[in-house]
């Protein structure tokens, strides 16, 4: 079955630190890139980060919410993704949910869109 | 950024009866949309990407349509399960990917 799980998910104070983790399972992780999407309770969905598979370069993305504070990153020995979030803020709380993102090309251009969704893990920021 | 508007905000149909939601983009994306759906306590599922190619498993009275600015999702005959809440999300031009704030579809 083709699916991710994350985890890491805790109460932290502002200004702290957490690690996210994706585990990703039944399918060839390392030809897929993925991202972190977070949900504010009662909110829609944010996208916040975004990590191309080696093959595309490995690149990362980030909204501008949370440029300069979170890093996402991979491991792809262990079909591991992370986002490491620093410098949290209480408006950092929201579930947060991991996707596979397969892509398609349209003239050279790479589109990518989110197939696979996690079930989330929690981060409440609060002091 | 692209902003990503749906409308209505919530729609009320009755079972059996056809959805038809709403999403307009404040530039073109070309066919690079997607439909998620989400219900209570879930992550979201992904309907339809291109605009209008189903995902896997999606039934058929799910279909999409649309291209560049203006968007379509439309359930046919609903059923319980499909009242929730559905976003669209351009994939076109980002970073950032954007969606839309949702439409809850709820029971008439």
């Amino acid at each position: 079955e083709v699916q991710v799980v994350e985890s890491g998910g805790d109460l932290v104070q502002p200004g702290r630190s957490l690690r996210l983790s994706c585990t990703a399972s039944g399918f060839t992780f390392g030809d897929y890139a993925m991202s972190w999407v977070r949900q504010a309770p009662g909110k829609g969905l944010e996208w916040v980060s975004f990590i191309r598979s080696k093959a595309s370069g490995g690149t990362t993305e980030y909204a501008a919410s949370v440029k300069g504070r979170f890093t996402i990153s991979r491991d792809d020995s262990k079909s591991l993704a992370y986002l490491q979030m620093n410098s949290l803020k209480t408006e950092d709380t929201a579930v947060y949910y991991c996707t596979r993102d397969p892509f398609t090309v349209v003239r050279g251009g790479y589109y990518y869109y989110m197939d696979v969704w996690g079930k989330g893990t929690t981060v409440t920021v609060s002091s | 950024e692209i902003v990503m508007t749906q409308s209505p905000v919530t729609l009320s149909v009755s079972p059996g009866d056809r959805a038809t939601l709403s999403c307009r983009a404040s530039q073109s994306v070309n066919s690079n949309l997607a439909w998620y759906q989400q219900k209570p306590g879930q992550a979201p599922r992904l309907l339809i990407y291109g605009a209008s190619t189903r995902a896997t498993g999606i039934p058929a009275r799910f279909s999409g349509s649309g291209s560049g600015t203006e968007f379509t999702l439309t359930i046919s005959s609903l059923q319980s399960e499909d009242f929730a809440v559905y976003y669209c999300q351009q994939y076109n031009n980002w970073p950032p990917f954007t969606f839309g704030q949702g439409t809850k579809l709820e029971i008439k």
